[in-house]
Order: C-alpha cells, then structure tokens, then sequence
C-alpha cells in the first residue's frame, strides 16, 4: 500500500463545474498536507497546504483534512479550462519527509 | 526573485556513466530536496539538505548520492547508470527547515541508452 493514494483519473468535469479530488493516506504520524498542481511538461507548483482539521480556503481552491479518516480532499469550484493539470497529493510525516501521491489529472472542458 | 535553477535540462548518458546534477535554489533558501519522476512510479524522494547536511534520504541505492554547499547548491550524482534511471530529476528549495512548501525548478530530463 502506497503512503499517500490519490485517484489517477482522469476526472473530466465541464467548465464551470466543481472538481473534487481525494487523497487518502496510511502514516496517521502525517501532520501537513499539500497540494500541488502541475501542467503537462512542467514542474509541480504549490497551491495550498493544509495543516489543521478542516477546511480551508483560497480563492477558488478549498482544501479539507480529516486526520480521523485520513483524507484530504481539494475542491476547485467554477472550474477553468486552465485547470486541466495533475494535482498532487503531499502529506508530511515526522521525520520531515514528504511524500507525494500518484496525482489525479483533472480535464475541464468547455 | 529568481526561481530555482537546474542545469543541465537535458542529457543524454549510455549505461554504466555517471551523472552530475546542479540546483541553485531560490536566494535565502536554505533546505534543497531532489526527488525522481517517472510516469510509472511519480514523484520519489530521493533526498534533502539543510545546512550542508543530508537531513533525509529516500529508498534508492547508494548509486545516487547528493551534496550541498556552503551557498546552499546543492548537487547530486548518479554512478553506473542504468535504463531505469532514466527520469525527470526534480530539484526543489524551502526557506527553512520544515518540509512541504516547495518550490520547485524545471528539472533534468535524463535519458540513459
């Protein structure tokens, strides 16, 4: 079992819509979480990270941590064309290694 | 503010070279992580540096080491390359010493014939 499992998609959700992606991890020692997205050809690029219980909010970006369940899920409302990208997944254990998940490509279309 | 810089961006090595990878991270960044990435297994953690020190190694063999220098570049080395090492090569930096925000440069696109 991998530490930190995402969905690899793709999820194709039409323009305007609400993405919603999940992450579930296995080390419950994981304190903070990040997601990263990253265009097809590029590097990874932070979005939000996540450190308490609960949700959060950036923009169009919500990120929610359940350490009970562990999961972290992020939600992209009134999603974009410019989207489209593979998210990915980062929980950070003690010992301050941080590992990624697999990433969920995510396609909105117009 | 520069952003983190990586050379070279690509390279082209046949089995059993070895490899030198250079990353500059952003300026006042002084914890410098390197991982792997490849379509079938993402993005693994090969290593990170704070201080000129190793604080964190992934689960690859001592083939792939890494070093950091007192302007906090950091590179890494890979001997005895293999067809599997063949991968984008991630640098990224943080500004200290806690892990998770990233930022990361474009990397090094190694292919090994």
């Amino acid at each position: 079992q991998k530490e930190v499992e995402q969905n690899s998609g793709p999820l194709s959700v039409p323009e305007g819509a609400i993405a919603s992606l999940n992450c579930t991890y296995s080390d419950r020692g994981s304190q903070s979480f990040f997601w990263y997205r990253q265009y097809s050809g590029k590097s990874p690029e932070l979005i939000m990270s996540i450190y308490s219980n609960g949700d959060k909010e950036d923009g169009r970006f919500t990120a929610q941590l359940n350490k009970a369940s562990q999961y972290v899920s992020l939600l992209i409302r009134d999603s974009q064309p410019s989207d489209s990208a593979t998210y990915l997944c980062a929980g950070k254990a003690a010992g301050n290694k941080l590992t990624f998940g697999g990433g969920t490509r995510v396609l909105v279309k117009p | 503010k520069a952003g983190v810089t990586q050379t070279p961006r690509y390279l082209i090595k046949t089995r059993g070279q070895q490899v030198t990878l250079s990353c500059s991270p952003i300026s006042g960044h002084r914890s410098v992580s390197w991982y792997q990435q490849t379509p079938g297994q993402g993005l693994q953690f090969l290593f990170e540096y704070f201080s000129e020190t190793q604080r964190n190694k992934g689960n690859f063999p001592g083939r792939f080491s890494g070093r950091q220098f007192s302007n906090s570049r950091s590179e890494m080395n890979v001997s005895t390359l293999e067809l599997g090492d063949s991968a984008l090569y991630l640098c990224a930096s943080s500004v200290g010493q806690v892990i998770g925000e990233l930022f990361f440069g474009e990397g090094s696109r190694l292919t090994v014939l």
